[in-house]
């Protein structure tokens, strides 16, 4: 257990619908960082907010956004949901210049 | 573009044998390496981070880092079948800069 916790598990929308993911991170930690791995492939960086302020970006179009809260908490919107948009959903927690550890994910359906 | 290779197998050992996980990065001036198993289904669980060049043992697991050559790999000793997984090789700049995966590589330990 790493102490992240996400959810909900799973989840299925149709397209062109909106989905909201959380994520707590571990305790003591104030980095979040998110990434979506599509079956098969590795895990792709979405973005990473550190002390309620985005900290980075990965190739991801401006319809997925996130959050952080005081408690380090996160969120992760994606609006006008795609067919490729159906992966699992990684949140991974850490403290600035330490390693990343990862939640169980969600995994997201979109029909 | 940073880039992490990895082959993606299967690699079938028998039940006691090493199995030996290879990577390769194209980002020279990446400074921390990381090996992650994920079970199907689950999401990835680390296994060792690696900063320097030479060998890191732990347990049954030794990863060795190669920076001039740009080369990362894993050796599992006494190979069990509940190592069966994808092992994940993942790089980043420092200590929490984003992580750049590889696709994985699936090893398969045949009892």
């Amino acid at each position: 257990e790493t102490g992240v916790t996400q959810s909900p598990t799973h989840l299925i929308k149709t397209r062109g619908q909106q989905v909201t993911l959380r994520c707590s991170s571990q305790s003591g930690h104030n980095t979040v960082s998110w990434y979506q791995q599509a079956l098969g492939q590795g895990p792709q960086f979405i973005f990473q907010y550190y002390r309620e302020e985005e900290n980075g970006r990965g190739n991801f179009p401006p319809r997925f956004s996130g959050l952080q809260f005081p408690n380090y908490s996160s969120e992760l919107n994606v609006n006008a949901l795609e067919l490729d948009d159906s992966a699992l959903y990684l949140c991974a927690s850490s403290s600035l210049g330490n390693i990343q550890y990862f939640g169980a994910g969600t995994r997201l359906s979109v029909l | 573009q940073k880039e992490v290779e990895q082959n993606s197998g299967p690699l079938s050992v028998p039940e006691g044998a090493i199995a030996s996980l290879n990577c390769t990065y194209s980002d020279r001036v990446s400074q921390s390496f990381f090996w992650y198993r994920q079970y199907s289904g689950k999401s990835p669980e680390l296994i060792m981070s690696i900063y320097s060049n030479g060998d890191k043992e732990d347990g049954r697991f030794t990863a060795q880092l190669n920076k001039a050559s740009q080369y990362v790999s894993l050796l599992i000793r006494d190979s069990q079948p509940s190592d069966s997984a994808t092992y994940l090789c993942a790089v980043s700049y420092s200590g929490n800069t984003p992580l750049v995966f590889g696709k994985g590589t699936r090893l398969s330990v045949i009892a």
